[in-house]
């Protein structure tokens, strides 16, 4: 069974703060999803990567794809407030099986 | 943009009747739809696969019977939550795989409450 963790579980930072969220398994993922997810709202998708080292920019998101295909990482620059949200990474793996999520991040930007 | 919606948005009902809850994939098709399960301040748990016009595949632990799902088309598969607990209170969501773009889009989810 193919397991995702992300850490931390929880971020609280001030408005303006840079802050790094990590996605980790021992197992190698075809493609690898984020996602923010607003409460009472289903998760929107941020990006997909698919290419080991692969590093995609959105805005003040960076996300990158370990050389292994194994764990991602998404850094928010100047965080703010409308950043808010839990943060799922999720991972299609090799042989087509479904997404697996990861528990998630909850991140709070306060002003 | 890819858009699925869910219908209802939120539902109360009493203890032992059913509710429907559909996901439709308005502007693609899908020939995959999958449906989650979410309490609160927790991430989401897979229920089952849905392919169109096949029987949906369900994950270890999720009742079959209890939990019915139909994907009679492209654009709309529905999850039947049949006799309903106080238990099966949750935050449903679909989601819908692109066949084209092969990425996952996410409805707006359903709140059920089972009193």
């Amino acid at each position: 069974t193919q397991l995702l963790e992300q850490s931390p579980q929880f971020l609280s930072i001030q408005e303006g703060e840079n802050l790094t969220v990590y996605c980790n398994s021992s197992s190698v993922f075809s493609s690898l999803q984020w996602y923010r997810q607003e409460p009472g709202e289903g998760p929107v998708l941020l990006v997909t990567v698919v290419t080991g080292g692969e590093v995609k920019k959105l805005k003040r998101l960076t996300f990158q794809f370990g050389d292994a295909r194994k764990d991602s990482s998404l850094h928010i620059t100047a965080a703010q407030p409308g950043d808010t949200g839990l943060y799922l990474c999720a991972g299609e793996g090799n042989y087509g099986q479904n997404f697996v999520f990861g528990p998630g991040t909850r991140l709070s930007v306060l002003p | 943009g890819a858009v699925v919606s869910q219908h209802p948005s939120w539902v109360i009902c009493k203890s032992g009747t059913s509710v429907k809850i559909e996901c439709r994939s308005l502007d693609f098709q899908a020939t995959t739809m999958f449906w989650y399960r979410q309490f609160p301040k927790q991430s989401l748990m897979l229920m089952a696969t849905s392919n169109e016009g096949s029987k949906a595949t369900y994950e270890q632990g999720v009742e079959k019977d209890k939990f019915l799902i139909n994907h009679a088309s492209l654009t709309l598969s529905t999850l039947t939550v049949t006799s309903a607990h106080p238990e099966d209170s949750s935050f449903y969501i679909c989601s819908a795989k692109d066949r084209l773009y092969n990425e996952q889009f996410f409805g707006p989810g359903t709140r059920l409450t089972v009193l």
